[in-house]
């Protein structure tokens, strides 16, 4: 069955460090994936996906995740992390044989030190 | 990118009642749309995929009665919670696949439903 880990259920990193989130999933074939972030009480916002192609994918914010086939794993990572980045991560896999469904991770809570 | 909307963002209401969540996609049809719920530092449970024109298909453990889901245009989905009680206080998140290849979910900003 498809599942997605996030190992990490909260992560505690100070202002302006470097920052890696990690993200494994099971699947057969190369899936769709996704990093999504939610700010206390509020929607979810895309910061970046995975379809194909380059493996190392650009989002918003100055994020960046890659994926690597090997390991089954899709990290997101920051080189410099700000307070307004303390948030809820979420890592999402979708697949085309899911009806477009995507399998969520538990997701890491991201805490700032000033 | 595609745009979908909640309405309401927040609901309070009385032990017993029904509310109503709208879900709408503002710049794009969506024949199927997805129904989120999600408990306090938890992450998303799905709950039903919504199918214009026809019935929604219910996740295992969902009830179908208590959690009615019409998806009545190829722009609305609707989440009716009936006779809620305090345990379907939850943050309630609908999503609807889009792009080239409908293989992106765009998502609405959620409602926050409190049963009293």
């Amino acid at each position: 069955a498809q599942s997605v880990t996030q190992p990490d259920i909260h992560i505690t990193v100070s202002e302006g460090a470097s920052l890696e989130l990690r993200c494994n999933y099971s699947y057969g074939a190369t899936p769709y994936l996704f990093w999504y972030v939610q700010s206390p009480g509020q929607g979810l916002q895309l910061l970046l996906k995975y379809f194909s192609g380059d493996t190392l994918v650009q989002g918003i914010k100055g994020f960046e995740a890659e994926f690597k086939r090997s390991q089954s794993s899709f990290n997101l990572r920051k080189p410099s992390v700000h307070w307004s980045d303390a948030a809820e991560y979420f890592c999402a896999v979708g697949t085309m044989d899911s009806n477009y469904q995507l399998i969520w991770g538990a997701g890491t809570k991201l805490i700032i030190k000033p | 990118g595609a745009v979908v909307s909640q309405h309401p963002s927040r609901v309070i209401c009385k032990s017993g009642t029904s509310v109503k969540i709208e879900c709408r996609s503002l710049d794009f049809q969506a024949t199927t749309m997805f129904w989120y719920r999600q408990f306090p530092k938890q992450s998303l449970m799905l709950m039903a995929t919504s199918n214009e024109g026809s019935k929604a298909t219910y996740e295992q453990g969902v009830e179908k009665d208590k959690f009615l889901i019409n998806h009545a245009s190829l722009t609305l989905s609707t989440l009716t919670v009936t006779s809620a009680h305090p345990e379907d206080s939850s943050f309630y998140i609908c999503s609807a696949p889009a792009g080239s290849s409908y293989n992106e979910q765009f998502f609405g900003p959620g409602t926050r439903l409190t049963v009293l």
